[in-house]
């Protein structure tokens, strides 16, 4: 069985300052863990995924990811905010010899004020 | 890049019309996905296939049914159209190989009113 939890609904952050978006999974083995954006009135685009290896996994956008195994965490992150990261961000998790089908966290809103 | 179809950005049907969401996908491949994504829900999975002819339930099959008769083209059907469909529908499509570390490719959406 697999989960994963995005506990904030919505994160607020001036522009400018560094962003997290949290995301916390459960699995039965090795975890995949993928990142995707979600612009108004369009689909979802992936941002970064972790497989194995470094635990900060870079991605699209200026935005990265640090995997923590005993935390069983993957939160997003960027050193400094622009309004235009203001979107809907999906966090996902599958695992090795899982089926290819990811489980999807609800979502999490980040604005970015100017 | 990849790219996956949504034949319609907004479609407006009347209860009980059988409506057909289209998607197609350029990249050869093996594994399609739909999705519905309502507000406070997150997504969820309708139905997905991972071959020409397959098909497999998703979380919320009741209502729909699929159809894949060509390896590129994935189609959800509403048989019978009712209020409670009222949606944005997100096809999505990943690569067989290593399935479980590939990233879903994501159409734009189809926003269905029905009214």
């Amino acid at each position: 069985a697999q989960s994963v939890a995005q506990p904030e609904d919505q994160v607020n952050v001036a522009e400018g300052n560094p962003l997290t978006v949290k995301c916390t999974y459960s699995v039965s083995g090795n975890p995949y863990l993928f990142w995707y954006v979600q612009y108004p009135n369009r689909g979802l685009q992936f941002l970064l995924k972790y497989i194995t290896g470094d635990n900060l996994v870079k991605g699209s956008y200026g935005f990265e990811a640090e995997f923590n195994k005993s935390q069983t965490s993957f939160h997003l992150k960027k050193p400094s905010a622009l309004v235009s990261d203001s979107a809907l961000y999906f966090c996902a998790v599958n695992f090795q010899g899982g089926s290819y089908i990811p489980t999807f966290g609800r979502g999490t809103s980040l604005i970015v004020h100017p | 890049d990849v790219k996956v179809t949504q034949s319609s950005r907004y479609l407006v049907k009347r209860t009980g019309e059988k409506v057909f969401l289209e998607c197609v996908q350029d990249m050869d491949h093996e594994n399609m996905f739909w999705y519905r994504q309502d507000p406070g829900l997150g997504l969820r999975l309708i139905y997905f296939s991972y071959d020409v002819k397959m098909k497999e339930k998703g979380d919320i099959p009741e209502g729909y049914s699929v159809s894949r008769e060509k390896k590129e083209r994935f189609s959800l059907i509403l048989e019978s159209a009712s209020t409670n469909q009222t949606s944005m529908y997100l096809c999505a499509s990943s690569a067989g190989d290593n399935s479980y570390n590939s990233p879903l490719h994501f159409g734009n959406g189809t926003r269905l009113t029905v009214t």
